[in-house]
């Protein structure tokens, strides 16, 4: 049981290029999500998911794409990156709404 | 927009010590929890309060659950260089939705030996 895996582990982008960051859990949650961690800001929600083909934006949703086509993957695409999108990128997945959320071990992207 | 405050934001003690960190809100929550997260890694849950008043503990750390579900502490007795981390708290605010988390910016502990 690996819990959840993102990768890569660290990516370096220049301003306007495009990427997927992976993120899979074989623990058969519904529930997804994608926060972004920078320094004095905590983590900010991206876009989470309910459900295989249900997506929905959170609290800083511009400038990134997800989809749900299983119930295990849920990749984040950002379309053109930019340097304000440095950030260390975590996804993180649960069962229910009131359960334990497990989170990945992140994923550290430069933008230059 | 909702904001969780934690404090302090820094927090650096000897080995030993006690100590207890703060997260405080104006709304109410429907559920709190604590993170802790260590350099590299991703925040591992520690503890979720739900009901207003409630103390859990977990070996040397003490959490409460404010009565009126808007604010949370984290005491720590005789504090050990592994509880060294980013202290996070987490919350899901009442009439809100049942799915999204807030979380506070964290208490950075250092336990120096």
């Amino acid at each position: 049981n690996a819990g959840v895996t993102q990768t890569p582990k660290f990516q370096v982008l220049k301003t306007g290029q495009s990427m997927t960051l992976q993120c899979a859990q074989d623990m058969n949650h519904e529930y997804m999500s994608w926060y972004r961690q920078d320094p004095g800001m905590g983590l900010r929600l991206i876009h989470y998911s309910v459900g295989a083909g249900i997506t929905d934006q959170g609290e800083v949703p511009n400038g990134y794409n997800v989809s749900r086509s299983t119930t295990e993957d849920f990749p984040l695409r950002l379309l053109s990156a930019a340097p304000s999108q440095t950030s260390v990128y975590f996804c993180a997945s649960r069962q229910g709404a009131g359960e334990t959320q497990y989170f990945g071990p992140g994923t550290r992207l430069l933008v230059l | 927009t909702q904001l969780l405050e934690q404090s302090p934001q820094f927090l650096s003690i000897q080995e030993g010590e006690n100590l207890t960190v703060y997260c405080n809100s104006s709304s109410v929550f429907s559920s709190l929890q604590w993170y802790r997260q260590e350099p590299g890694e991703g925040p591992v849950l520690l503890v979720t309060v739900v009901t207003g008043g409630e103390v859990k503990k977990l070996k040397r750390l003490t959490f409460q659950f404010g009565d009126a579900r808007k604010d949370s502490s984290l005491h720590i007795t005789a504090a050990q260089t592994g509880d060294t981390g980013l202290y996070l708290c987490a919350g899901r605010y009442s009439g809100g939705s049942n799915y999204k988390l807030t979380f506070g910016k964290g208490t950075l502990l250092t336990v120096n030996p």
